[in-house]
């Protein structure tokens, strides 16, 4: 299994600010995902990150607000823009193995409220 | 559109006791079936993942079952332990191209009593 980190673990931001939250894999990934789970909610997908190229975004998410970076195939970055107190929420990456009966494999998550 | 429900959506048990969580989804056949704990503040952990030809599998405590004609699945825990306290949930991933598409239900939080 793939040993994920995520920073900041959490975080507590003034509206209208931007955070931007890292991970880490211990080993290179074929796929990299952002979710974002709202509280009693299931996990929804923010996008795929792309290593070299632009990221895909699920329905409901656009680039301005959740930029994201993949450099290379073991770090992604997710930034939060413009942050309101709507954003308030654990925002986890994960990765898959595509040759690996599709499991997916979970960073600790990155908790953030907003003021 | 796959859907996955979970059942119930809390249950409070008492430590040493068996207790089965629920998962049905709506779309067939699929990639594959996982069930994941995510503790308090953590990333989830799988527990277990089934293929569509598979009807149960075991994770120490923990066995999941498939029932491919009723499209659901369980996730039976035995001797409950305190630290199973957390949230459990059903996966459901349907193929998609050269890669799959999952399909996350709500969950079922689960708290054990001393």
């Amino acid at each position: 299994s793939a040993v994920i980190s995520q920073k900041p673990s959490r975080d507590i931001c003034q509206r209208g600010t931007s955070l931007t939250i890292q991970c880490q894999v211990d080993s290179q990934v074929t796929m990299m995902f952002w979710y974002r789970q709202q509280p009693g909610q299931s996990l929804t997908l923010i996008a795929t990150a792309n290593q070299g190229s632009e990221a895909t975004y699920e329905s409901g998410f656009v680039i301005d607000k959740f930029p994201i970076s993949r450099p290379n195939l073991t770090f992604s970055t997710l930034t939060v823009s413009n942050m309101s107190p709507e954003d308030s929420s654990i925002y986890l990456c994960s990765v898959g193995y595509r040759a690996k009966v599709d499991e997916q494999f979970f960073g600790p998550g990155t908790r953030l409220t907003v003021l | 559109k796959n859907q996955v429900e979970q059942s119930p959506q809390s249950l409070i048990i008492l430590e040493g006791k068996n207790c089965t969580l629920q998962c049905n989804y709506t779309v067939s056949p699929f990639s594959n079936l996982r069930w994941y704990k995510q503790d308090t503040g953590r990333g989830p952990v799988s527990l277990t993942i089934m293929t569509f030809s598979e009807n149960t599998k075991s994770n120490g405590r923990y066995t999941a079952t498939l029932d491919a004609d009723t499209k659901q699945s369980s996730l039976h825990i035995t001797a409950s332990q305190l630290s199973d306290s957390a949230s459990y949930i059903c996966v459901v991933s349907l193929p998609s191209g050269g890669s799959y598409i999952p399909t996350f239900g709500r969950g079922t939080s689960l708290i054990v009593h001393p």
